[in-house]
């Protein structure tokens, strides 16, 4: 069964640094979202991402953050200067009949 | 702005027993999601429902909704200590899937042998 990939499964990076997370969304999907979950609390939207451009962005997704497509088929994450706020899963989905599927999640620990 | 309530947030119950969970949200949606989230893991898709009075089972597992009264329901039916978890419905921003999803807090679902 088709499923989404992330790398790493779990970064550790220092306040300040950059990090580029990484996602394979199921082949045939055309759209794609990153979601973060901080622990404890409920699942967040940070931005979605249709016809190789952002579809929409909450509140979250700031001028740190940034999405790619660079190769059609990674999508990729990037947060400039992370953090210490910036500790959490992040889950990269993607969108197709019937439903949207999640990867199994980064663990990003800001120290 | 969508809102997702769901209630409640913890439930502890027994073994063999029914419950119902419920997620209210405060704008029309097209879609609405159950995701089953284990400890420490990814979200698994439960069900998927598109269009008033739907309703869908998988197992011991019922979901239904009610587009005019924005209301979906999960209920268990006779609880089994598998189904411990954390269950989070979530609401498509928009038409189409383009914008994402808005999810509830998640209720943590307790269920002693």
């Amino acid at each position: 069964e088709p499923e989404v990939t992330q790398t790493p499964s779990h970064q550790v990076t220092q306040m300040g640094q950059e990090v580029i997370l990484r996602c394979v969304p199921i082949s045939n999907h055309l759209y794609f979202y990153w979601y973060r979950q901080i622990l404890g609390q409920k699942v967040e939207f940070l931005v979605s991402f249709y016809n190789n451009e952002i579809s929409e962005k909450s509140e979250i997704f700031d001028d740190q953050f940034s999405v790619e497509r660079p190769d059609g088929s990674n999508f990729t994450l990037k947060i400039r200067s992370t953090k210490l706020e910036d500790s959490a899963m992040y889950f990269c989905a993607s969108s197709g009949p019937p439903g949207e599927y999640f990867g199994p999640g980064t663990r990003l620990t800001v120290t | 702005e969508l809102k997702v309530e769901q209630n409640p947030l913890f439930l502890s119950m027994q073994e063999g027993k029914n419950y119902t969970i419920y997620c209210n949200y405060s704008t029309t949606s097209d879609r609405l999601y159950w995701y089953r989230q284990d400890p420490g893991k990814s979200l698994e898709s439960l069900f998927v429902l598109l269009s008033n009075g739907a309703v869908k089972q998988e197992g011991r597992l019922m979901a239904s909704l009610d587009t005019k009264a924005r209301l979906s329901t999960l209920h268990i039916t006779a609880a089994v200590h598998d189904l411990s978890a954390t269950y989070f419905c979530a609401v498509a921003n928009s038409g189409g899937g383009a914008d994402g999803l808005t999810f509830g807090k998640g209720t943590h679902l307790i269920i002693q042998p």
